[in-house]
């Protein structure tokens, strides 16, 4: 069935690097990849997103990939601050359907 | 421009009480979801609308009942209460299918003793 795979499930990275999260999926009608930030007892709130006809999007500091081929997308934040720690959640949804496949989440932690 | 609200934040009831967890938005949006988060876990989708007087069951509908008489409520009915729904409820919309982002609301917290 439709599967969304995300990794790591954990980042921990030291304030001002990069972090990266990954996200696999399976139905190659998927076309539309949004990523959610949800900080500790709030609600998810979406930070990008992402369409199949584009290969890469940037907003300020954070940018997401997506490679067809592979069926992977990645989120990009770099110079993190501590205010990015949060969880993180993609999804892949397509034209005409009701609603997203949901990855399981990554808690990013960034250390001061 | 209020987008996605739920009522009440929070609430605790009783084994076997039942409740109505409210949810408005006044986008026009047509798809209406709610969404249970259990603690550090991922979001199940428990019922989902897609227009007034439309519902559908999700992952996990048992328990759960909703109605949808107009474009902007979607209400959800926990009957019967147990330990189980004990969770953060999520309401969200999206314009028109889910090729576009969601807008949440800001949950309601439940626990049921």
């Amino acid at each position: 069935g439709e599967n969304v795979e995300q990794h790591p499930s954990t980042l921990s990275v030291q304030e001002g690097d990069s972090a990266v999260i990954k996200c696999t999926y399976s139905d190659s009608a998927s076309n539309y990849f949004p990523w959610y930030k949800q900080e500790l007892g709030k609600r998810p709130q979406l930070i990008i997103d992402i369409r199949s006809n584009v290969g890469e999007k940037k907003d300020q500091r954070i940018a997401v990939t997506l490679n067809k081929t592979a069926k992977h997308f990645s989120l990009h934040i770099t110079e993190t601050q501590p205010e990015d720690s949060a969880v993180y959640f993609c999804a892949a949804s397509y034209s005409g359907t009701y609603k997203y496949i949901f990855g399981t989440g990554t808690r990013l932690k960034v250390l001061a | 421009n209020a987008g996605v609200t739920q009522t009440p934040k929070f609430r605790i009831l009783k084994i076997g009480q039942s409740m109505t967890l409210q949810c408005a938005q006044d986008m026009n949006h047509n798809y209406m979801y709610w969404y249970r988060q259990d603690p550090g876990m991922g979001l199940k989708l428990i019922y989902y609308s897609v227009g007034a007087g439309i519902t559908d069951k999700g992952e996990v509908p048992n328990g759960y009942n909703v109605s949808r008489s107009t474009t902007e409520d979607f209400p959800l009915r926990l009957e019967l209460a147990a330990p189980s729904q004990t969770s953060v409820y999520f309401c969200a919309s999206t314009p028109r299918d889910s090729n576009y982002g969601y807008t949440f609301g800001s949950g309601t917290r439940l626990t049921v003793v």
